[in-house]
């Protein structure tokens, strides 16, 4: 069966720094990598997928993530985060019929 | 808005108690996922069913069940209901049945709270 490690659950930092979250999975069949936001109250919404192709991906509000297939790792980064960033990120593999999802990553921007 | 519908949104029963949760998928999903989510198991992934048929379980209590209609909707269905069941259950639905390129879609969830 699949599964997905995040490491740092909770991550304060001020706008304008940089953001890296770390997500390393373990599965032995074709790799589709997903990370997904969950603002406060709100449902999970796609950020950025990795199915194929370029291991370097870009999603929705300037977020991009690194597919590094020797480290089993599918990086989440963000130059520059906003207030409106404050959110609770996913990282999830698919396999066997299902997404598997890490913990996740409470991100909480300062302004 | 995903085009997952889940109602009701919010739940509030008694220990013991049975609920059903519905969730309609996008127009021409045929696949329907369940999740649970909770402070402490994160997201748990209960049951999938593609076209009406089960296709994959995971950690899905004998207390509950699901089941897709031939429209396509799909319930969970909880049963002696306990307080550790409260939590966000969230319906999910994609185009295929699974294999690469496969991404679903999450409804907004239903908050269940067993008191």
């Amino acid at each position: 069966a699949q599964s997905v490690s995040q490491h740092n659950h909770h991550v304060i930092l001020s706008e304008a720094a940089s953001l890296e979250l770390g997500c390393n999975y373990s599965y032995g069949g074709t790799v589709n990598l997903f990370w997904y936001v969950q603002y406060p109250g709100q449902h999970l919404q796609l950020l950025l997928k990795y199915f194929s192709g370029d291991p370097l991906v870009k999603g929705i509000k300037g977020f991009e993530a690194e597919f590094i297939k020797s480290k089993f790792s599918f990086n989440l980064r963000k130059p520059s985060v906003q207030w409106s960033d404050t959110a609770e990120y996913f990282c999830a593999v698919y396999g066997n019929n299902r997404l598997a999802f890490g913990k996740g990553n409470q991100v909480v921007v300062i302004p | 808005d995903s085009g997952v519908t889940q109602t009701p949104k919010h739940l509030i029963t008694a220990t013991g108690q049975r609920v059903t949760l519905r969730c309609s998928p996008r127009s021409g999903d045929l696949s329907v996922y369940w999740y649970q989510q909770s402070l402490d198991q994160g997201l748990q992934f209960l049951i999938q069913y593609y076209n009406g048929e089960e296709r994959a379980k995971g950690n899905i209590l004998e207390r509950f069940s699901a089941q897709q209609f031939p429209d396509l909707h799909s319930e969970l269905n909880l049963s002696s209901l306990e307080l550790g069941d409260s939590a966000l259950y969230f319906c999910a639905s994609s185009a295929s049945g699974g294999g690469s390129g496969t991404e679903a879609f999450f409804g907004q969830g239903t908050r269940l709270t067993v008191v």
